[in-house]
């Protein structure tokens, strides 16, 4: 069984730039989820959908932030404009049962 | 809310000496309690989780973590450290009311010496 798949690995932008990530979790999997990793820290929720529905987005930070996960497969996580602060790992992940499973990350480097 | 503390954001230990990463973690409902494992510029790896079932718990590469209510802790052992152990760890708490949402600790770098 293929696992979370994100794309891409790394990108480096200059400030004020657009970027996007994308994921595909595992196949069959309801639930997907974005968090945010900086250096050093453990990862932070952005959003979690349940199929297409993002039903918590509280940590979304929407003036620059968004995302979409249409048919409720692949997800899409967008930064417009990019900001020096946004430098951090980006992670998808989706769950089974109780289990969530994490994809191996998009690195951001904001110049 | 709940909330997880991990004591000791570097670990370092020799090759086939014991390892001991401690978690403790504040729920107000019965907790899930996960540990991760990311290796350098991986995602990260599930080790082993409660779910209220036995409250020792086995997971992959020889590691283990004993639920205990009563100190609120969910510490991640292993009776001998391999080189490839090294790397950071995570532990979480979600639950069954929190729709999966996972809050992490702040990591535990280990090194394990030759």
């Amino acid at each position: 069984e293929a696992g979370v798949v994100q794309s891409p690995r790394y990108k480096i932008i200059e400030k004020k730039q657009p970027v996007a990530f994308w994921c595909n979790p595992i196949s069959g999997h309801n639930t997907l989820y974005w968090y945010l990793q900086n250096l050093g820290q453990g990862p932070e929720l952005l959003i979690r959908y349940e199929n297409e529905e993002a039903v918590d987005d509280s940590q979304l930070p929407k003036d620059r932030f968004s995302a979409e996960r249409l048919k409720g497969v692949d997800s899409t996580l967008k930064i417009q404009p990019a900001e020096l602060g946004d430098s951090a790992v980006y992670l998808c992940a989706s769950r089974s049962t109780d289990t969530q499973y994490f994809g191996p990350g998009t690195r951001l480097t904001v110049l | 809310a709940q909330s997880v503390t991990q004591l000791g954001s570097h670990v370092s230990v020799s090759e086939g000496a014991l390892v001991l990463l401690r978690c403790n973690y504040s729920s107000s409902v019965p907790p899930y309690l996960f540990w991760y494992v990311q290796y350098p510029n991986q995602g990260l790896q599930l080790l082993l989780k409660y779910t209220s079932a036995a409250t020792l718990v086995k997971g992959i590469n020889g590691f283990e973590a004993e639920f205990k209510k009563s100190e609120t802790s969910f510490h991640l052992t292993k009776p001998s450290a391999h080189m490839s152990d090294a790397a950071e760890y995570f532990c979480a708490v979600s639950s069954s009311t929190s729709y999966g949402k996972l809050t992490f600790g702040q990591g535990t770098i280990l090194t394990v010496h030759p």
